[in-house]
Order: C-alpha cells, then structure tokens, then sequence
C-alpha cells in the first residue's frame, strides 16, 4: 500500500493559463475527495466522488475548476484560466465506504502558485 | 451550517510539557467519529487520534489523548510529554451528512520549543 498519491508537487503558473493535477488513492478506497488549503488555513472541501460518480460539489468549485475520476481509479483535477486567488494547496483525500468512521487519508498535496 | 472552532491560532511549550488544544463542534449526526489530524511543515495530514460519539470513554494513543465533551460539543486534544516532533499544525475535524465528507477547524499551529 502506498497511500495517496498527488501530482504534481508544485505548479507555478502565470495567470489565465490552465493547470491539471492528479491524484491515485488508496487501491480498494472507492470515495476521493478534494480539499483546497491556504496557508495557515484549514482544508476547505470542493469535491468528492464514490467510485466514478461525483456525488457532490462545493460553492466554492466555480465553473474554471472541473474534476473527473473515469472509471473510479485515479482523479483529475483542471482549473482553467487560473487566478492569483487559485494559489493554494490542493488536497487529495481517499475512504473506503463501508468504513463507518468517516476517516480520510491524505497525499502531500499539490501546490499551485499563479503569478 | 455545521462548522467546526478551534480558538487557539498558535501555542508553544517546552519539551516534556503537557499541551492542550481546543476544539469545538457542530454537527446533527447521530453516531459519528471526531478526529484530530497533524500536518507537519511541508508533510502531508496524518490521523492523531479519533473519538467515536456513542463511546463514553475518552480515546487514547500513546501520548495523546481526547477529552470529549459531548452535550458540550467539545473534543480538546491533550499531548502529554511533548516532542520536538509534535511540531505541526493540528485540525479538528467533524463530520457532515452521514459522514460522508469532513469539516475542519481553522487549525492550531503548535510549537515544541527544545
């Protein structure tokens, strides 16, 4: 098992250009979420799936961010036409439903600087 | 909308001392988890321990312990003997709609002084 898996590390891009991130969770973990944190802040959650549906989308996800899981595995995430206010550290989380206790486990993030 | 306080931006303590982290919540569930998460600088969120509602008990792993409060609504986070290595930031976290996501505090962020 080698946990949560974020790439890439750091994006550092100019503003108006489109990043994508990705994240492998767990193996046998079918719900992944993502979480957006800014420094000094706690995880503020945009998304999640169970297995390929996307069950549910924060207010904060506007319409330049996009997240996909095809066929449950691995996920994406695209923020297009970026923003100074999109830097940020982009949190990738996986559970196994079933589990009753809710717990998530984390990748290392993806950090974004727009300039 | 369920939210999730921890009033103590930052703390620090010396070596060996005894800290604790406040944390209080919100949440309609019925049965649910509580959870304390560390994120130390430049590392990824790790699980420190975690409090199932329906247990009485106050959960304990190795040096860390909860104090839970339920009619309350408050889950403190005690560090006895505290390391150089418990630097990091700390998250309380609750759940929402059948725990089905997470929400966290805004974080404490907690240094051990040598």
């Amino acid at each position: 098992d080698t946990g949560v898996s974020q790439n890439p590390r750091h994006k550092i891009t100019k503003r108006g250009q489109n990043v994508t991130f990705r994240c492998d969770p767990i193996s046998e973990h079918n719900r992944l979420y993502w979480y957006r944190q800014t420094l000094g802040q706690g995880p503020e959650f945009l998304t999640y799936f169970q297995n390929e549906a996307q069950l549910e989308k924060s207010r904060l996800l506007s319409d330049r961010f996009s997240a996909e899981r095809p066929k449950g595995s691995f996920s994406t995430l695209e923020i297009q036409r970026t923003e100074q206010g999109d830097s940020a550290m982009y949190l990738c989380a996986s559970s196994l439903l079933g589990t009753h206790t809710g717990e998530l486990f984390f990748g290392e993030g993806s950090r974004l600087t727009v300039l | 909308a369920q939210t999730v306080t921890q009033s103590q931006p930052e703390m620090s303590v010396q070596e060996a001392e005894t800290v604790t982290l406040s944390c209080t919540y919100d949440t309609s569930e019925s049965n649910y988890y509580l959870f304390w998460y560390k994120q130390p600088p430049s590392r990824q969120m790790i699980l420190v321990i975690r409090q199932e509602a329906y247990k009485q008990q106050n959960a304990t792993e190795n040096r860390f312990s909860v104090n839970f409060q339920k009619a309350a609504k408050s889950f403190s986070l005690k560090i006895s003997d505290s390391q150089l290595g418990d630097t990091a930031m700390y998250f309380c976290a609750s759940p929402i709609r059948g725990a089905q996501k997470l929400v966290f505090g805004q974080g404490t962020r907690l240094t051990i002084n040598p």
